[in-house]
């Protein structure tokens, strides 16, 4: 297994700012998602990040809103920018590991409200 | 594209019982992988078991099974013996030999001492 790390773990945010949520893993992994789950919902996939190139995006989610980092295998940035309360929700990392057998291995989660 | 239904919002049990968590999808892929996956108010995503649509068998995990039924793209979850710790969020996933996974709404499992 491997450890995910992500960072901030929670924050509360003004409207109109921008945050960025990291993504360390303690191995290397294959892909990397950033997901994000709304109040008392399910998870939508925002993008799949690509080491070395852009990321690629989800129907409803676009580039300038949340601009997503992968510079290495190990980690990733994920950014929510120009923020609104519609914006309040928990973003997890996830990988699937090299040797994860297809898994989805997810970090704690990012729980942001905007006020 | 593909979509994962889960048509219970809630369910109950009493401990030490058992209980069944649907799960449908629809899909046009011969080729995938589905999973349940628990969320305690921790809300860490935890892998509770997996099934390779390839395989026949149903898989176990200790006291999870699943029921997977391809053609009828199936895919429901039974708790044996079920523990306090049981309760949570329970989703039911997708994932496409692309890599990307898509979950379900989401089974709220409360078990009741």
């Amino acid at each position: 297994s491997a450890v995910i790390s992500q960072k901030p773990s929670r924050d509360i945010c003004q409207r109109g700012t921008s945050l960025t949520i990291q993504c360390q893993v303690d191995s290397q992994v294959t892909m990397m998602f950033w997901y994000r789950q709304q109040p008392g919902q399910s998870l939508t996939l925002i993008a799949t990040a690509n080491q070395g190139s852009e990321a690629t995006y989800e129907s409803g989610f676009v580039i300038d809103k949340f601009p997503i980092s992968r510079p290495n295998l190990t980690f990733s940035t994920l950014t929510v920018s120009n923020m609104s309360p519609e914006d309040s929700s928990i973003y997890l990392c996830s990988v699937v590991l090299n040797s994860g057998a297809n898994v989805l291995t997810f970090g704690a989660g990012s729980r942001l409200t905007v006020l | 594209a593909q979509t994962v239904t889960q048509s219970q919002p809630e369910m109950s049990v009493q401990e030490a019982e058992t209980v069944t968590l649907s799960c449908t999808y629809d899909t046009s892929e011969s080729d995938y992988y589905l999973f349940w996956y628990k969320q305690p108010p921790s809300r860490q995503m935890i892998l509770v078991i997996r099934q390779e649509a390839y395989k026949q068998q149903n898989a176990t995990e200790n006291r999870f099974s699943v029921n997977f039924q391809k053609a009828a793209k199936s895919f429901s979850l039974k708790i044996s013996d079920s523990q306090l710790g049981d309760a949570a969020m329970y989703f039911c996933a997708y994932r496409s030999p692309r890599g990307d996974m898509r979950f379900g709404a989401g089974t709220r499992l409360t078990v009741k001492p």
